[in-house]
């Protein structure tokens, strides 16, 4: 079926180590994936996002890879804040434009 | 820019009652999404609209969720009659185009609490 699997569902690190999350999605014509951030009571907001054209995209301390023959792609914080403690969705747009996401990972930077 | 906008922001209701919700997209915006979003999970697809057709429901409980767009601008969405399963946050999110794999964005989101 039509779904994102995420994975951890939690990670904890400390300040200034890197955080890795990774995603999988099951429909290979899928060429959109977009990486959402949400903090508590909020609406995700779009962080980052990569296109199947495209293997890696870099925003300051945010990348995001893609391997489509695998349906795999990650997304890697470099230098970890305190602020960039929330939780972050991976998201897949499917063959009618489905936008489908992930459970989601919570991320907490200890200071 | 003005953004999604979403109302009312809280709702309590009884099991068995009705509610409504409302949503104003970014103007412009042919694609719109209402997802719901149960505390810790991520957001599930309700419906989604491309204008004022329906790209998909395949996850709305169509016994109980009823949607609508009509003139391809604002969107309802309509639970009747509640369970208490029903208890989630209700996000809308509208982009330029989905065919087109531009940002969503997304409201404030409405909570519902059954009880």
């Amino acid at each position: 079926g039509e779904n994102v699997e995420q994975h951890p569902s939690t990670l904890s690190v400390q300040e200034g180590d890197s955080a890795v999350i990774k995603c999988t999605y099951s429909d290979s014509a899928s060429n959109y994936f977009p990486w959402y951030k949400q903090e508590l009571g909020k609406r995700p907001q779009l962080i980052i996002d990569i296109r199947s054209n495209v293997g890696e995209k870099k925003d300051q301390r945010i990348a995001v890879t893609l391997n489509k023959t695998a349906k795999h792609f990650s997304l890697h914080i470099t230098e970890t804040q305190p602020e960039d403690s929330a939780v972050y969705f991976c998201a897949a747009v499917y063959n009618t434009g489905k936008l489908i996401f992930g459970q989601g990972t919570t991320l907490q930077v200890k200071p | 820019e003005a953004g999604v906008a979403q109302s009312p922001r809280y709702k309590i209701i009884e099991k068995r009652q009705s509610v409504a919700f409302w949503c104003n997209p970014i103007s412009g915006h042919a694609t719109l999404y209402w997802y719901q979003q149960i505390l810790g999970q991520g957001p599930k697809l309700l419906i989604q609209f491309q204008n004022n057709g329906v790209v998909d429901d395949s996850q709305l409980p169509k016994d109980r969720f009823s949607a609508e767009r009509l003139k391809g601008v604002d969107s309802t969405l309509k639970i009747q009659p509640a369970k208490l399963e029903d208890s989630a946050v209700y996000l809308c999110a509208s982009s330029l185009s989905a065919l087109l794999n531009t940002e969503a964005f997304f409201g404030q989101g409405t909570r519902l609490t059954v009880v």
